[in-house]
């Protein structure tokens, strides 16, 4: 069965913290997702990765596709990074199988 | 241009009528789903499609139906609406190795 497990699930930070959310997943994938959803909003695709690393802005997501395990990093963290991220491993099927999220909030 | 719209935004409706909800895109992506979002739950699979007139179920397709009679459009029917159908419903596409683009989500409460 493919399972998505994210941690922490709630994580709170100060302002200028080095953020980290981790992703593992059960069965090998064809791409990795990270998305990320505001209070009240709509969800946002912020990376597909199926090997290495991506970095965009102050954001880089990895994959040890080995040990099935993705992390989301966010870089000097600012209050506006306050959000729902979201894991999801695309399995062959082409079909999301999402992880619950991770509530992230940073205070100034 | 967003893209991918989804209407109504919010919608309440009495228990035993039905109720379609549309996703409509204009990326020309082959694939769309419908996707619900309960707390304590990861966004769950109702139902997709893979073309016009092509759609399959997903995990939690009991009481939904779909129809997609043009690419652009994807649209989901409860039947006859339950209060367990009270949720945020989001539609999506994807096409090939592009990532997945989703709608603003449609709040649905069922009194």
């Amino acid at each position: 069965k493919n399972e998505v497990e994210q941690s922490p699930q709630n994580l709170t930070a100060q302002e200028g913290e080095f953020i980290t959310i981790n992703c593992s997943y059960s069965v090998g994938i064809s791409a990795l997702h990270w998305l990320q959803q505001h209070p009240g909003g709509g969800i946002v695709s912020l990376f597909m990765l199926s090997s290495g690393k991506k970095k965009h802005g102050r954001l880089i997501a990895t994959i040890n596709i080995q040990e099935k395990h993705s992390s989301l990093h966010i870089t000097a963290s600012h209050p506006r990074d306050s959000a729902v991220y979201i894991c999801a491993n695309r399995d062959n099927t082409d079909k999301l199988i999402f992880g619950t999220g991770t509530r992230l909030q940073v205070f100034p | 241009d967003a893209g991918i719209t989804q209407s109504p935004r919010h919608k309440v409706t009495e228990t035993g009528t039905p109720v379609t909800l549309r996703c409509h895109q204009t990326e020309n992506h082959r694939y769309m789903y419908w996707y619900r979002q309960d707390p304590g739950h990861g966004l769950r699979l109702i139902h997709y499609s893979y073309g016009v007139k092509d759609t399959d179920k997903g995990e939690v397709s009991d009481g939904y139906s779909v129809s997609r009679s043009k690419t652009e459009d994807f649209l989901l029917t409860l039947e006859s609406a339950t209060s367990s159908q009270t949720s945020v419903y989001f539609c999506a596409i994807s096409e090939g190795t592009v990532g997945y683009t989703f709608g603003s989500g449609t709040r649905l409460t069922v009194v």
